[in-house]
């Protein structure tokens, strides 16, 4: 089976710095993807990690151990427009195969 | 401008009724698929499609089937055997064979059974 952990709900200040973790058991393992998604809108792409390390992207990072199972997203410099729902997903196997998804983390930024 | 259209945004639908979503995307992708979104779920998988002619069921297929005759278009029906149709329904699609693949999303369709 696979299983993708991540907290339900963060909070944290106006230009401040949050790190959302993710942790994951999967049949395989071909890469990790994280998502922003605003409510009642799609995801978008923010960052992948398919090598150990730390991938930087503007203010957003992204961070992997493999060995671990475990990845976090760093957002930097949080404004309000941060606020939204930030999804972890795994390809399990090689080729197209399909992402699977954690539950996501709410992150509501406040002033 | 490249992207992919799901129709419509918003559907309501009786029970015992079939209701069919409609996807398509512009930006030449072999894959493409379908997710599920419940408030306290995340994304869920319903069907997927490699190539044309050939789709895979996700984890959660009951209830649902699809199409894939052209490469533009992967549409989706909510048949009445589905128990609990009520959700936000995602449309994606992927390269394949280059890139790193990571999946582009539709606008998505809110679909609720009255």
């Amino acid at each position: 089976g696979q299983n993708i952990d991540q907290p339900t709900e963060m909070t944290a200040t106006e230009g401040a710095i949050v790190q959302i973790n993710c942790t994951y058991q999967t049949s395989g393992f071909n890469g990790l993807f994280w998502y922003q998604q605003h409510a009642g809108e799609a995801p978008t792409f923010l960052s992948y990690n398919v090598l150990d390390g730390l991938e930087e992207k503007g203010r957003f990072s992204s961070f992997l151990s493999r060995s671990k199972g475990y990845s976090y997203l760093l957002l930097k410099e949080l404004q309000m427009k941060d606020s939204a729902s930030y999804l972890c997903a795994v390809r399990a196997y090689s080729g197209n195969t399909p992402l699977v998804f954690g539950k996501g983390t709410r992150l509501s930024v406040i002033a | 401008d490249g992207g992919i259209t799901q129709s419509p945004k918003y559907l309501f639908r009786k029970e015992g009724q079939n209701v069919t979503l409609s996807c398509e995307q512009n930006l030449n992708h072999d894959a493409m698929y379908w997710y599920r979104q419940d408030p306290g779920q995340g994304l869920r998988l319903i069907y997927y499609s490699q190539i044309v002619n050939d789709f895979q069921k996700g984890d959660i297929a009951e209830g649902y089937s699809v199409s894939r005759e052209k490469k533009e278009s992967f549409p989706l029906t909510v048949t009445s055997a589905q128990k609990n149709p009520t959700a936000f329904y995602l449309c994606a699609s992927s390269i394949v064979g280059s890139g790193i693949g990571e999946l582009f999303f539709g606008e998505g369709s809110r679909l609720t059974v009255l």
